[in-house]
């Protein structure tokens, strides 16, 4: 089975600046998906970015990037420049191939201070 | 997003009565799923449809059963709920290919007393 670990169950950084989020994996696939997701106090499920297995080249979505090193699995969340939005449960999520069948770690409450 | 409309938002019942929770999409997305979110472990999936009719466990699946007779609705059931199953519950959807990620409904916040 796969497991999803996110290490710091809350972490704070002060607006505009950056702050980088842990995720660890434990998997014997070698082909897959990994996602992370913001939560926002609305509830709502937002996704933030993704990384195929497969791709070396790290994933970057405007001030979002990830650091995702296979061998280790290992995949952080790094947030450039952060903003008062970004305050949030943020997941670390990895997906099978089959079914598209996914696995969330604890989350990672971040605060971003003004 | 996926157009995904999950109903009631907010339920309250109490220990050993039936409860329905249902999730609506109009994506005509293949895979549905239903998660639980409780504090320490983000969430945690219940059951899964891969087409109509075609359903799995998940790796909480004990105490619910699932039913999908079309591809826009996903069915929660929990026959007699208990405490333990006070969560809020998310639906999500995903689409043909293994590259798709989940799309998430709003969230159902269920308490029973």
């Amino acid at each position: 089975a796969q497991t999803v670990t996110q290490s710091q169950p809350e972490m704070s950084v002060q607006e505009a600046e950056t702050v980088t989020l842990s995720c660890t994996y434990d998997t014997s696939e070698n082909n897959y998906y990994l996602f992370w997701y913001k939560q926002p106090p609305s509830r709502q499920m937002i996704l933030v970015i993704r990384q195929e297995a497969y791709k070396q080249q790290n994933a970057t979505e405007n001030r979002f990037s990830v650091n995702f090193q296979k061998a280790a699995k290992s995949f952080s969340l790094k947030i450039s420049d952060s903003q008062l939005g970004d305050t949030a449960m943020y997941f670390c999520a990895f997906m099978k191939l089959t079914y598209n069948d996914m696995r969330f770690g604890a989350g990672t409450r971040l605060t971003v201070k003004p | 997003d996926a157009g995904i409309t999950q109903s009631p938002r907010h339920k309250v019942t109490e220990t050993g009565t039936p409860v329905t929770l249902r999730c609506h999409q109009t994506e005509n997305h293949r895979y549905m799923y239903w998660y639980r979110q409780d504090p320490g472990h983000g969430l945690r999936l219940i059951h899964y449809s891969y087409g109509v009719k075609d359903t799995d466990k998940g790796e909480v699946s004990d105490g619910y059963s699932v039913s999908r007779s079309k591809t826009e609705d996903f069915l929660l059931t929990l026959e007699s709920a208990t405490s333990s199953q006070t969560s809020v519950y998310f639906c999500a959807t995903s689409g043909q290919g293994s590259n798709q990620p989940q799309h998430f409904g709003d969230g159902t916040r269920l308490s029973i007393l």
